[in-house]
């Protein structure tokens, strides 16, 4: 079964600085991969996707992801991070079985913009 | 482009009661989706319509939840006999059809609390 972990829980990053979230996926065949965010009490937004071509994926509000096939990872990034990005992250890969429908998500990383 | 559409934002009920939640899709939108989100959570897969068909249900769903779309517009889901564990952020979500896989456009969800 298709699957993403998202290793950390939380990260922290000042203003100005770059910010990196991190995504490792399993699946059967070509993933198709997934950011979402989700601000308080909110539904959750779509950022970028990746299904094929280029590795470096650029999205919303500034944010670009990196597919690596090799490490089977899909992190996020943005070179400079702002305090209204903070929010929560879901990284979410396209489940192919039962036909293949529907998204899975991580458990989220909530990333934190500090002045 | 109005966005999907859910009603209520805010459902409490006592344990034992039936509740329903509404979900209108970006109308041209065919596939409507409900997720389940508890805190500290990813969204957890419960259905999927392509148009008025149900086609796929998670295991996730039991005999107490049951999820309509008639004439393929806007879909409810409802719970009967509710329990604690039922509360939960409801979230719906509808994508576009077409070649690709296009993103999923989220509501911003029905927060459940049962007592």
């Amino acid at each position: 079964a298709q699957s993403v972990a998202q290793p950390e829980d939380q990260v922290n990053v000042a203003e100005g600085n770059p910010l990196t979230v991190k995504c490792t996926y399993s699946v059967s065949g070509n993933p198709y991969l997934f950011w979402y965010v989700q601000y308080p009490n909110r539904g959750l937004q779509f950022l970028l996707k990746y299904i094929t071509g280029d590795n470096l994926v650029k999205g919303s509000y500034g944010f670009e992801a990196e597919f690596n096939k090799s490490q089977t990872s899909f992190h996020l990034k943005k070179p400079s991070a702002l305090v209204s990005d903070s929010a929560l992250y879901f990284c979410a890969v396209r489940d192919g079985t039962g036909g293949g429908n529907k998204l899975t998500f991580g458990t989220g990383t909530q990333l934190k913009v500090e002045l | 482009d109005t966005g999907v559409s859910q009603n209520p934002r805010h459902k409490i009920t006592k344990r034992g009661q039936n509740v329903t939640f509404r979900c209108d899709p970006i109308s041209e939108h065919n596939r409507l989706y409900w997720y389940r989100q508890t805190l500290g959570q990813g969204p957890e897969f419960l259905t999927y319509f392509q148009n008025e068909a149900q086609l796929e249900k998670s295991r996730l769903l039991s005999d107490r939840f049951s999820a309509e779309r008639p004439k393929g517009s806007f879909s409810t889901l409802e719970i009967q006999r509710t329990e604690q564990g039922d509360s939960a952020m409801y979230l719906c979500a509808s994508r576009s059809p077409g070649q690709g896989w296009s993103p999923l456009h989220f509501g911003n969800g029905t927060r459940l609390t049962v007592t």
